[in-house]
């Protein structure tokens, strides 16, 4: 079955300090990869995606994030945590073709930043 | 460069009585959805449409209704509100780009609506 699994549901870092969020899916192909930020009372906002080409891909607000086939993982990483970055993150996954009846989502990480 | 806007984005509704949350986007999507955001849960997805005239059901559809008559909204009515209906509820859209499988497309989100039903 397809799945997301973010495994951590609660980090807190220092700020400065660097972070990595985990991702980790199950899917028979090279499915389509998204992370996603929720600030708190706010919508959902791209941070990046990943559909194809170079496994390191680099998104909005310093994050860069990097597939890895052989752990099927799409991990987030930021070299430096700022006060602005906590929130809620969410990987999600779509497969090739599919429509938007089979986007899923991850059950999120909150990140916490401690000053 | 409204994007997607939800209304109400509070709500309190009785246990029986009956609401419309309304979304609106203003980019020609041909795709919109609906989730719900409960905690420890994630979002998952209510309802979707991949145009006027088409709906479909997603993963907890139950207890809830949709169409979409223009491209632009895509009202959530609870019929006949429940306490297992309070919730976050976003809307989304996303557009398909030409020679793009469907799998790429770029979900927009609304802010949310936060109903409670007592």
């Amino acid at each position: 079955a397809q799945s997301v699994t973010q495994p951590d549901i609660h980090i807190t870092v220092s700020e400065g300090a660097s972070l990595e969020l985990r991702c980790n899916y199950s899917y028979g192909a090279t499915p389509y990869l998204f992370w996603y930020v929720q600030s708190p009372g706010q919508g959902l906002q791209l941070l990046l995606k990943y559909f194809s080409g170079d496994t390191l891909v680099q998104g909005i607000k310093g994050f860069e994030a990097e597939f890895k086939r052989s752990q099927s993982s799409f991990n987030l990483r930021k070299p430096s945590v700022h006060w602005s970055d906590a929130a809620e993150y969410f990987c999600l996954m779509r497969n090739y073709g599919g429509s938007q009846g089979n986007l899923i989502f991850g059950k999120g990480t909150k990140l916490s930043v401690k000053p | 460069n409204a994007g997607v806007t939800q209304t109400p984005k509070f709500q309190v509704l009785k246990t029986g009585q009956s609401m419309t949350l309304q979304c609106a986007q203003d980019m020609n999507h041909e795709y919109m959805s609906w989730y719900r955001q409960d905690p420890g849960m994630g979002l998952r997805l209510i309802h979707y449409s991949v145009g006027a005239g088409i709906t479909d059901q997603g993963e907890v559809p139950n207890g809830y209704n949709v169409s979409r008559s223009t491209t632009e909204d895509f009202p959530l009515r609870l019929l006949s509100a429940a306490p297992s209906q309070t919730s976050v509820y976003f809307c989304a859209s996303s557009y398909s780009m030409l020679g793009t499988p469907s799998g790429a497309n770029v979900l927009t989100f609304g802010a949310g609506s936060r109903l409670t039903v007592l």
